[in-house]
C-alpha cells in the first residue's frame, strides 16, 4: 500500500550493530504496528502504538525498541542486532473509528543479520 | 490463549474450479475476523472482514468468507479460481474489546497455487 512506506527496503548488517527501520503513513490513522514475518510462523506483533504517547509491547518485544515521533511516523530499532532477528519486517496502520479494524501494511523491510 | 489455525500449508486448485482456504480460530469473546493476501515482495493486502451482522461476507477480487460460530471457522472461498489468485493467504482474528481489537493474531499462512 503506497500510503504506508518503509525504509530501507533491504538491509544487511552485522551482529552487534544498531539499526533503525522507519515507517511513515499518509493515511491519517492513529494506530501503528510493527510485525516480523518468518516462514511458517505468520506475522508476530513486536510493538504497537495507539497514539504518540501510547506505546505497547507486543508478543515478541525483547531486543527491540520503538519511537513514535509523530502520528505519521513509527520507528523500530534493534539496539544490538543478532542473527535470529533476520526476518521480514512490516509496519501497519489502522483507524478504528467507525468500526474500521483492518490493518494496512507497508511493503516490508528485509533485514539480514550476519 | 488466542490462536488462529490454517491447517493447510498449501492448496492446489485448477483454474476455473472453486477454491477454499480453511481457517479456525480461538478468541475469547466475540471475534473480529480477517483475511489478507500477500503477493511476492509485497506487504499484506486486506481482503475482507467479519465484524458483526451477516455471516457471509464478500470482499475484494470475488472472494468471500463465511463466519461459523459453532465451528469457530472462517473459511475463505471463491467460486472460480484464477491463476492470478496464486499467493499467500493469511487468516487473522482479534477479540472485539477496544484495546484488544488492535492485537490481531495471524495464522501461519496458506499458499494457494492455481494451475492453468
Amino acid at each position: 500500500d503506497a500510503d504506508v512506506t518503509q525504509t530501507p527496503r533491504n538491509r544487511i548488517t552485522k551482529t552487534g550493530k544498531r539499526i533503525m527501520l522507519e515507517c511513515s503513513q499518509t493515511k491519517g490513522h492513529d494506530r501503528m504496528y510493527w510485525y516480523r514475518q518468518d516462514p511458517g510462523l505468520g506475522l508476530r506483533l513486536i510493538y504497537y502504538s495507539f497514539d504518540v504517547k501510547d506505546i505497547n509491547k507486543g508478543e515478541i518485544s525483547d531486543g527491540y525498541s520503538v519511537s513514535r515521533q509523530a502520528q505519521a511516523k513509527f520507528s523500530l530499532s534493534l539496539e544490538s542486532a543478532i542473527p535470529n532477528q533476520t526476518a521480514l519486517y512490516f509496519c501497519a496502520t489502522s483507524d478504528e473509528r467507525q468500526g474500521h479494524y483492518e490493518q494496512y501494511f507497508g511493503p516490508g523491510t528485509r533485514l539480514t543479520v550476519t | 490463549a488466542q490462536s488462529v489455525a490454517q491447517p493447510e500449508d498449501q492448496v492446489n486448485v485448477a483454474e476455473g474450479n472453486p477454491l477454499t482456504v480453511k481457517c479456525t480460530y480461538s478468541v475469547s469473546g466475540n471475534p473480529y475476523l480477517f483475511w489478507y493476501v500477500q503477493y511476492p515482495n509485497r506487504g499484506l493486502q486486506f481482503l475482507l472482514k467479519y465484524i458483526t451482522g451477516d455471516n457471509l461476507v464478500k470482499g475484494s477480487y470475488g472472494f468471500e468468507a463465511e463466519f461459523n460460530k459453532s465451528q469457530t471457522s472462517f473459511h475463505l472461498k471463491k467460486p472460480s479460481a484464477l491463476v492470478s489468485d496464486s499467493a499467500l493467504y493469511f487468516c487473522a482474528a482479534a477479540n472485539s474489546g477496544y484495546s484488544s481489537a488492535s492485537k490481531i493474531i495471524f495464522g501461519s499462512g496458506t499458499r494457494l497455487s492455481i494451475r492453468p
